[in-house]
């Protein structure tokens, strides 16, 4: 069935330093969501990628659709401690969405 | 507060028994799905529906899962003879059938969850 593999498993940063994730598939995907669950909390919707190539910003997060449309990628610059957290990307096949192990995001003032 | 709500927000329940959670999604969403989850581990697709239809179903459920959706609204997840390896979040979310913009997909409200534990 549909796997999405997502990397790294862990990420502790220094506040201010960059943090990249990235979701990788091995099938071609129809789009990709990216989810923020918070500790303790439920996720949270962040961005739904679509295209070929697309690259979409939010302040300071980017997120990329590859070419192939079987990868993705959350950038985060100048991480801040509110950024602490899981990011999920989670892939939509056939009424069914597929969520990536998470990237879990610790951030040090 | 116009959120999808859970209810109960936690359960204990001993081996065996059965456990029905509830639902609510955001009114006017005509999609609800329901997911499992394990610590450290992604929300796990368990079954979906469109109003009242359940159009997907995990093949990893077992016969013991059962979920409703009667009048298109409200949702019911049921787990009979639980096991310990049920204990989990049981996590809802609910969507508009189409996002705003071009191609598919959905975007989804997740509930607070109800955390299962069976002893």
């Amino acid at each position: 069935g549909q796997q999405v593999m997502q990397i790294p498993q862990y990420q502790h940063v220094q506040e201010g330093e960059d943090f990249t994730t990235y979701c990788n598939s091995s099938t071609t995907l129809s789009n990709i969501q990216w989810y923020k669950q918070r500790p303790g909390g439920h996720p949270v919707f962040l961005i739904q990628l679509v295209k070929s190539g697309e690259v979409k910003k939010q302040k300071r997060l980017t997120f990329q659709f590859g070419e192939a449309k079987k990868n993705s990628s959350l950038h985060i610059t100048a991480t801040q401690t509110t950024d602490v957290g899981t990011y999920f990307c989670a892939a939509y096949n056939f009424n069914k969405f597929y969520f990536g192990s998470g990237t879990k995001l610790n951030v040090k003032p | 507060d116009t959120g999808v709500s859970q209810n109960p927000r936690h359960k204990i329940t001993k081996r065996g028994q059965n456990v029905t959670f509830r639902c609510d999604p955001i009114s006017e969403h005509n999609r609800l799905y329901w997911y499992r989850q394990t610590l450290g581990q992604g929300p796990e697709f368990l079954t979906y529906f469109q109003n009242e239809a359940q159009l997907e179903k995990s093949r990893l459920l077992s016969d013991r899962f059962s979920a409703e959706r009667p009048k298109g609204s409200f949702s019911t997840l049921e787990i009979q003879r639980t096991e310990q390896g049920d204990s989990a979040m049981y996590l809802c979310a609910s969507s508009l059938g189409r996002l705003r913009g071009t191609g598919p997909g959905y975007e989804q409200y997740f509930g607070p969850g109800t955390r299962l534990t069976v002893t």
